[in-house]
This record gives C-alpha cells, structure tokens and sequence, in this order.
C-alpha cells in the first residue's frame, strides 16, 4: 500500500462547478498537509497548508483535514478555466522534513 | 524577492555523460530538498541538504547520484554515467530554518538522455 493515495483522474469540469479533489494515507505520522498546484511544465506552487484536523479557507479553496480517517480534501468552489492545472496533495511527518507526495490529479475546467 | 532559482532548465546529455542541475534557494533559506519528477507520476523526495551537510538521502540512489550544499554558492545535484531512465523534471526546494514553514520550489530542471 502506498503512504499516499490520491483519486485518480483526469477530472474535467464545467466552468461555475466545485471541485473535490481527495488523498488518503496510511503514516499516522503524517503531521502537516500541503496542497499544491502545478501548471504544465511548470515547478509546483503551494496552496493550502494545513496542520490540524478541520477545514482551513482560503477565497474559493478550502483544506479539510480528517486525521481520524487518515483523509485529507481540497474544494475548489467556483471553478475557473484557469484552475486548470495538476493539483498534488503532500504531507509530511515533522518540521522541515521530507514530503510524500500523492500521483497528482489533473483537473480541466470547460469554459 | 527572487524565489528558488533553478538552472539549466532543460538539460540534455548523451548516455553516459555527465548531469550537474543547480539550484539557488530563495535567499535566507537554510534548507534544500531535491526531488524528481518522472512522466505520469508524482514527484519524489531524493535528498534533503543544510548548509555543507545531507540530512537525509534515503530517496537517493545508491549509485551515480550524489548532491551538495556548499557554504557558499548554489546547491548541486550530479549525475554520473546518466542513462535513458534518469529522463525526469528535477525540482529543487527550499524553507528557511523556522520550523512550521513550507517548502517553495523552483521551475525545475528537464534532463533528457538521448
């Protein structure tokens, strides 16, 4: 079983939509949760960072942490054709250490 | 403020030449991390880099990899010998040394082995 298992895509939605977008793990240790954004050919950008269970909001993006259930959920309301991207969950067990990432999921939002 | 500054960006080498991809962290920051990027996959962690020390290479490979992070000057990921499967995007990161902060990346590095 993989650390990290994020829902596989592609997903394309209409434009106006909200998008869910979903990562499971297996390291109880995991502490601190990440999602991050990736335009093609691009470096990943960081979104949402996020250290307690709960939801955390930023404009149209909220992060919901379950750390019960070991899940972790990224919403988009509002989509929008520049959304379109790769959207990557990672965690990491302590300050400053490495990042496992989930497969990534690629969302296409139709104008 | 110049963020993580990472160079070549696209990188081309024959078989068994040799690849050095630089990363200059975004200034005042104290950590480094290299991670690879292969085609339909996520990306993942190779090493984790401090100022002239590696804290933790346990995604490097064992052979022809190898990474650095000079008191002065840019950190370093070499590659000897490179082959077709090295072919990848290599990310560079950075975080100051505050805990409880994240990682910012640069645009990558795109190695390919022809």
């Amino acid at each position: 079983q993989k650390e990290v298992e994020q829902d596989p895509g592609p997903l394309s939605v209409p434009e106006g939509a909200i998008v869910s977008l979903n990562c499971t793990y297996s390291n109880s240790a995991f502490q601190y949760f990440m999602w991050y954004r990736q335009y093609s050919r691009k470096g990943p950008e960081l979104l949402m960072y996020t250290y307690s269970s709960g939801n955390k909001e930023d404009g149209r993006f909220t992060a919901q942490v379950d750390k019960s259930s070991k899940y972790i959920s990224l919403f988009i309301r509002d989509s929008q054709p520049s959304d379109s991207a790769t959207y990557l969950c990672a965690m990491r067990t302590g300050a400053n250490s490495k990042l496992t990432f989930g497969k990534g999921i690629t969302l296409s939002v139709r104008p | 403020n110049a963020g993580v500054m990472q160079n070549p960006r696209h990188l081309v080498r024959r078989r068994g030449q040799e690849a050095r991809l630089r990363c200059s962290p975004v200034k005042g920051h104290s950590h480094v991390y290299w991670y690879r990027q292969l085609p339909e996959e996520g990306l993942k962690f190779m090493v984790y880099l401090q100022k002239e020390n590696i804290i933790d290479e346990s995604g490097m490979p064992k052979e022809r990899f190898s990474a650095e992070f000079p008191k002065e000057g840019p950190s370093i990921l070499r590659i000897q010998q490179v082959v077709r499967g090295d072919s990848a995007a290599y990310f560079c990161a950075s975080s100051p040394q505050t805990a409880n902060t994240e990682a910012f990346f640069g645009q990558g590095t795109r190695l390919t082995v022809v």
